[in-house]
């Protein structure tokens, strides 16, 4: 099984800055990795699918890089309603989430 | 824009049948680019996959709980449909029902638009 782990669990940043947030699986999952943002009370949003390639609608504040092992998603200038849990996803053996991390003020 | 609703119990006791059912709006369930499927979501935790079905094809579950879950899919009524046996409060959780995108020829296909949710207890 695929264990993905991101880190830091909790990151605290202003409106207005960059929050970069990481994600590693524990094998390699090439590109096949997407990204998630949860809102409270709602349900998970597509953000990222292929490590970058952003959904159509997603502002362009957000960025997926990475391959392999190593991903990232970065969000800058960050907004009132940036702040949520994000996910990762590797579909690349099985599926496997990360546990997420909360971005908050 | 594609639509799914979640609906069924919100109470369910211990070893009963948990059966939910995803109403689709906006596709077909028998459009071959995409498979249907359900995760969950322990109150206060993260995200698990279910399983995902493609119309034609044959089931793909989450380890953990095939041998307990079905999905099925029934195309008059466009909607999908989840049973899990002998539920345990383990099981208790917000149940989403997935499109999962299958359009990029990745070796599985991806969770793409979630339903709102529903929240299920299992408790006597």
């Amino acid at each position: 099984e695929v264990v993905m782990t991101q880190s830091p669990a909790t990151l605290s940043v202003s409106p207005g800055e960059t929050a970069t947030l990481s994600c590693r699986a524990s094998q390699t999952v090439y590109s096949h990795l997407a990204w998630y943002q949860q809102r409270p009370g709602q349900s998970p949003r597509l953000l990222v699918y292929n490590a970058f390639t952003r959904v159509s609608g997603v502002p362009d504040r957000f960025s997926g890089s990475g391959s392999g092992t190593e991903f990232t998603l970065t969000i800058s200038s960050l907004q009132s309603d940036d702040f949520a849990v994000y996910y990762c996803l590797q579909y690349s053996d099985g599926y496997n989430f990360g546990q997420g991390t909360k971005l908050e003020i | 824009q594609v639509q799914l609703h979640e609906s069924g119990p919100r109470l369910q006791k211990p070893s009963e049948t948990l059966t939910l059912t995803c109403n689709v709006s906006g596709d077909s369930i028998t459009n071959s680019g995409y498979y249907w499927g359900w995760a969950r979501q322990p109150p206060g935790k993260g995200l698990d996959w279910v399983g995902i079905m493609y119309y034609g094809g044959s089931p793909y579950y989450n380890p953990s709980l095939e041998s307990r879950v079905t999905i099925s899919l029934d195309t008059p009524k466009n909607q999908f449909s989840l049973t899990l046996t002998s539920v345990t409060g383990a099981d208790t959780a917000v149940y989403y029902c997935v499109r999962v995108d299958d359009t990029h020829g990745y070796p599985l296909p991806f969770f793409e638009s979630w339903g709102q949710g529903i929240f299920v207890t299992v408790s006597s």
